[in-house]
């Protein structure tokens, strides 16, 4: 059964910072990972999408990275914002599309 | 990309009352699926929407409690009943356009049993 994990599970930053969120799965046999924004109390925004057999996706300042054989994730914010305060959580699809989403990493940009 | 329309997008119910909750998607998906977030967790998978036939739920949810509707290829409902306090949480409708793809979701509908 597929697990994923989210380090850290919450994060404070200062405006302006890089930073970098994780995200492990047991199961290297994904067709994809999916990058989730989530405000208080609302629906899921999607970020990014990494198919199983690329390395990377990126869209504006968000770049996410994907080493399947490891069963890693990582998805960079660069120069961050208050606007990016919410909670990112990450998604592995299974077959026959199962999302095993993880517990998600709070994130706090301060100005 | 798919948007999604959920409603309602909040309610408190009393207890033993049912609710339900209305996905429209605004292009044919061929995969619709309902979620549940409790209070400070993840996502949990309810079921898979099947158009046309029943669907298929995930260990731990059954018809009665979560009955599920998918008329056509652009909705579905989702009735929580006979509600409980247990089941406040957030409600989420997800659909992908083909299996395997990129996954959207609806605003979500936050309810509260009382």
């Amino acid at each position: 059964k597929q697990e994923v994990t989210q380090i850290p599970a919450a994060l404070s930053v200062p405006e302006g910072e890089n930073l970098v969120l994780n995200c492990s799965f047991t199961d290297s046999a994904i067709y994809n990972l999916q990058w989730f924004r989530q405000d208080p109390g609302k629906g899921l925004t999607s970020l990014l999408l990494i198919q199983s057999s690329q390395r990377e996706q990126t869209s504006g300042r968000l770049n996410a990275s994907l080493d399947k054989s490891s069963g890693r994730s990582t998805l960079y914010i660069a120069a961050s914002q208050p606007g990016d305060s919410a909670t990112y959580l990450c998604a592995a699809l299974t077959g026959y599309s199962t999302l095993t989403f993880g517990k998600g990493t709070m994130l706090l940009v301060s100005p | 990309s798919a948007v999604i329309s959920q409603k309602p997008s909040r309610d408190i119910c009393q207890r033993g009352t049912s609710l339900t909750i209305q996905c429209q998607v605004d292009s044919q998906v061929t995969m619709m699926f309902w979620y549940r977030q409790q209070p400070g967790q993840s996502l949990t998978l309810i079921a898979t929407a099947n158009q046309g036939s029943e669907a298929t739920y995930e260990s731990g949810f059954v018809i009665d409690k979560f009955p599920i509707s998918r008329p056509n290829l652009t909705f579905s409902t989702l009735t929580v009943s006979n509600m409980s306090p247990e089941d406040s949480s957030i409600y989420l409708c997800s659909a992908q356009d083909r299996m395997n793809t990129e996954a959207f979701f609806g605003q979500g509908t936050r309810l509260t049993v009382v």
